[in-house]
């Protein structure tokens, strides 16, 4: 069966200081993955997407996460923490192809210290 | 601002009623998802419409149901409620039926059963 495991469910960093957030995922082909990001109060945003392509994805706000299928990792990263990413984040694998449904991880509360 | 419109933003009820949460998509996007986020369960999904028809159902009760109407807006509506209800709602639209992965979610409706 399908999964996404984010292996922390609270990552605290300080501003300027870089940012890893890790997810693995079990899929039996190849998967789509995604991170959304979950502002307080807010709904979620994609952050960014992987589905097949160039195995180091960037997305929006200097996040970029890199595929790793020996691994079954889809690591989230930032080379430099900004207050304003304090959030929550889901890591998030699509299953059963292009109709399928989205499973979604138990998400990582990211805080970022001044 | 994602363009999906969400009512009410909250909302306190008993155990035993029955409330409706309602959403608009973004202009143009067929699809709505309703999923479920508590502290518990994390971010659930429980059924999906696409161009008013059931496309995809997860884990809603036999308690819960969706429509969505010609307009394009959907509601879900839950009754006899119990405290484990509690939860915020989250309406999210896509443009095509399949899951390119990118939801534009709303920013939820969070239900309090007493």
């Amino acid at each position: 069966a399908q999964s996404v495991t984010q292996l922390d469910s609270h990552v605290s960093v300080s501003e300027g200081t870089p940012v890893l957030l890790r997810c693995n995922y079990s899929s039996s082909y190849s998967p789509s993955l995604f991170w959304y990001v979950q502002h307080p109060n807010k709904g979620l945003q994609l952050l960014l997407k992987y589905t097949s392509a160039a195995t180091l994805v960037k997305g929006i706000n200097g996040f970029e996460a890199e595929f790793k299928k020996s691994e079954t990792s889809f690591h989230l990263t930032k080379p430099s923490a900004h207050m304003s990413d304090a959030a929550e984040y889901f890591c998030v694998v699509r299953i059963g192809g292009s109709q399928g449904n989205l499973i979604f991880g138990k998400g990582t509360k990211l805080s970022v210290k001044p | 601002d994602s363009g999906v419109t969400q009512t009410p933003k909250h909302l306190i009820t008993a155990t035993g009623q029955r409330v409706t949460l309602r959403c608009s998509p973004r202009s143009g996007d067929l699809s709505v998802y309703w999923y479920q986020q508590s502290l518990d369960q994390g971010l659930q999904f429980l059924i999906q419409y696409y161009n008013g028809e059931e496309r995809a159902k997860g884990n809603i009760l036999e308690r819960f149901s969706a429509q969505q109407f010609p307009d394009l807006h959907s509601e879900l509506n839950l009754s006899s409620l119990e405290l484990g209800d509690s939860a915020l709602y989250f309406c999210a639209s896509s443009v095509e039926g399949g899951y390119t992965g990118e939801l534009f979610f709303g920013e939820g409706s969070r239900l309090t059963v007493l």
